[in-house]
C-alpha cells in the first residue's frame, strides 16, 4: 500500500464545476497534513494546511479523517487558473520532518 | 518571489563531473529539506536538516552529499552520477513552529549525460 494515495486522475470539468479530491494515508501515527498545488515544470505552492475541524479559504475546503485517515479537497466554482495538480501532503514522526508526497491529480479547468 | 533561491536552475553535467546545487531561503527558517522529482513519479524526501543538523536521510546514495553551513543555506553536492539520477531538484524550507509549511524554490533541473 502506498503511504499517500491520491485519486489517479486526470480531472477534466467545466468552469463552475465543485471538484473534489481525495487522499488516503498509511501511517496512523502521522501529524500534519496540506495539500499543494504544482503548475507544469514549476515548484510545489503551499495550498491550505488541513486542520481535524476542517478548514476553508475561498472556494476551498478541505477536510480530515483521522479515523478513516482521509483527507480531501474540495473547489467549488472552479476557475481556468485552477488547472493545476494537486498534491495530497503529510508529515509523520515525532519531529515532523519526513514528508511524503502523493503522486497528485491532475485537474484540467475547460471554458 | 524570492523567498527560496537556487542555484543554477538549469545544469548538464557528465557522469564523472561534480557539481554541486545551492539553495538560500530569505524567511528566517531553520529547516531546510532536498526532494527529488522524476518525471511521472512523485516527490522524493532526500534530506532534511534542522537547525544545520541531519534530521532525516531517505537513504539516499552516497553520490550525493548534502552540506548545510547554516540555517539559511544549503548545498547538495553531486558526484559520479548516473543517467537516472536526472531530475528536478527542490530544496524547501519550514519554520519549525508546529505548522511545518514548507515553501519551495523553483528548482533545478539537472541532466545527466
Amino acid at each position: 500500500r502506498k503511504e499517500v494515495e491520491q485519486d489517479p486522475g486526470p480531472f477534466n470539468v467545466p468552469e463552475g464545476a465543485t471538484v473534489a479530491f481525495n487522499c488516503t494515508y498509511s501511517n496512523s501515527a502521522s501529524q500534519s497534513f496540506f495539500w499543494y498545488r504544482q503548475d507544469c515544470r514549476k515548484e510545489p505552492k503551499l495550498l491550505m494546511s488541513v486542520y481535524s475541524s476542517g478548514n476553508e479559504d475561498g472556494r476551498f475546503t478541505a477536510q480530515l479523517n483521522r479515523a478513516s485517515q482521509y483527507i480531501s479537497l474540495l473547489i467549488r466554482d472552479s476557475k481556468l487558473s485552477d488547472s493545476a495538480t494537486y498534491l495530497c501532503v503529510v508529515n509523520e514522526g515525532t519531529g515532523g520532518f519526513k514528508t511524503i508526497f502523493g503522486a497528485g491529480t491532475r485537474l484540467f479547468v475547460k471554458a | 518571489e524570492t523567498g527560496v533561491t537556487q542555484t543554477p536552475r538549469h545544469l548538464v553535467m557528465g557522469m564523472t563531473n561534480k557539481k554541486s546545487l545551492k539553495c538560500e531561503q530569505h524567511l528566517g527558517h531553520n529547516a531546510m529539506y532536498w526532494y527529488k522529482q522524476s518525471a511521472k513519479k512523485p516527490l522524493e524526501l532526500m534530506f532534511v536538516y534542522n537547525f544545520k543538523e541531519q534530521t532525516e536521510n531517505n537513504s539516499v546514495p552516497s553520490r550525493f552529499s548534502p552540506e548545510c553551513p547554516n540555517s539559511s543555506h544549503l548545498f547538495l553536492h553531486l558526484h559520479t552520477l548516473q543517467p537516472e539520477d536526472s531530475a528536478l531538484y527542490l530544496c524547501a524550507s519550514t519554520s519549525t513552529d508546529r505548522t511545518y509549511e514548507q515553501y519551495f524554490g523553483p528548482g533545478t533541473r539537472l541532466t545527466v549525460t
